[in-house]
């Protein structure tokens, strides 16, 4: 298995700019969701998603899209980048929301808004 | 809403020293906790997971308790090599409130082991 894996590594981009981060998984986990990583922040929810067709809101879900169309993937979609978005993204996957749902994360995709 | 708190926030040991992280969380109502390492610039590797029953877990060198009802949680490392030093997260598993089913996570534990 490759465990969570997400594209690019790292990302540059304009203010206004508009990209998706992919994430994927091959373990068939229900559970998958998206964090930033800033310094001083620690790590913070920004979406997740409990099954193909289900989404819902992190802590930090502004200026973020997510969707779920299959199990596998949970892409992240800025649609207007800004400064403000510049941090390391990581995903996250687990079997379900119920016990033993031991987090899997991905190595992160590292963005820089200028 | 659930805060967690990592301390200390630095550690430097030497190598071969027996160490504890510790951790704190606010709210009680868990499913588990989990324990991770981040190496700089790369992802979190779980280290190892308690349910909100269990006391204890262990994983080789490493030792995990939770006191569900205090809202702490220690890691434990036994023998420490240079190759332990990393950033030690631990975050729980919400089981109620608005945070229901999500994790949150700590600001980390910097641990230095030098030879």
């Amino acid at each position: 298995n490759a465990g969570v894996t997400q594209t690019p590594k790292f990302q540059v981009l304009k203010t206004g700019q508009s990209m998706t981060l992919q994430c994927a998984q091959d373990m068939n986990h229900e559970y998958m969701s998206w964090y930033r990583q800033d310094p001083g922040m620690g790590l913070r929810l920004i979406h997740y998603s409990v099954g193909a067709g289900i989404t819902d809101q992190g802590e930090v879900p502004n200026g973020y899209n997510v969707s779920r169309s299959t199990t596998e993937d949970f892409p992240l979609r800025l649609l207007s980048a800004a400064p403000s978005q510049t941090s390391v993204y990581f995903c996250a996957s687990s079997v379900g929301r119920g016990l033993m749902n031991e987090q899997f994360f991905g190595p992160g995709t590292r963005l820089t808004v200028l | 809403k659930q805060e967690v708190t990592q301390i200390p926030a630095a550690l430097s040991v030497p190598e071969g020293e027996n160490l504890v992280l510790n951790c704190s969380f606010t709210d009680s109502a868990i499913y588990n906790l989990q324990w991770f390492r981040q190496d700089p610039g790369k992802g979190l590797t779980s280290l190892l997971l308690i349910q909100s029953s269990q006391r204890e877990q262990t994983s080789g060198r490493l030792n995990a308790s939770l006191d569900k009802s205090s809202g702490r949680s220690t890691l434990y490392i036994a023998a420490s090599q240079p190759g332990d030093s990393a950033t030690y997260l631990c975050a729980p598993l919400n089981a109620g409130g608005t945070s229901y089913g999500k994790l949150t996570f700590g600001q980390g534990t910097i641990l230095t082991v030098h030879p």
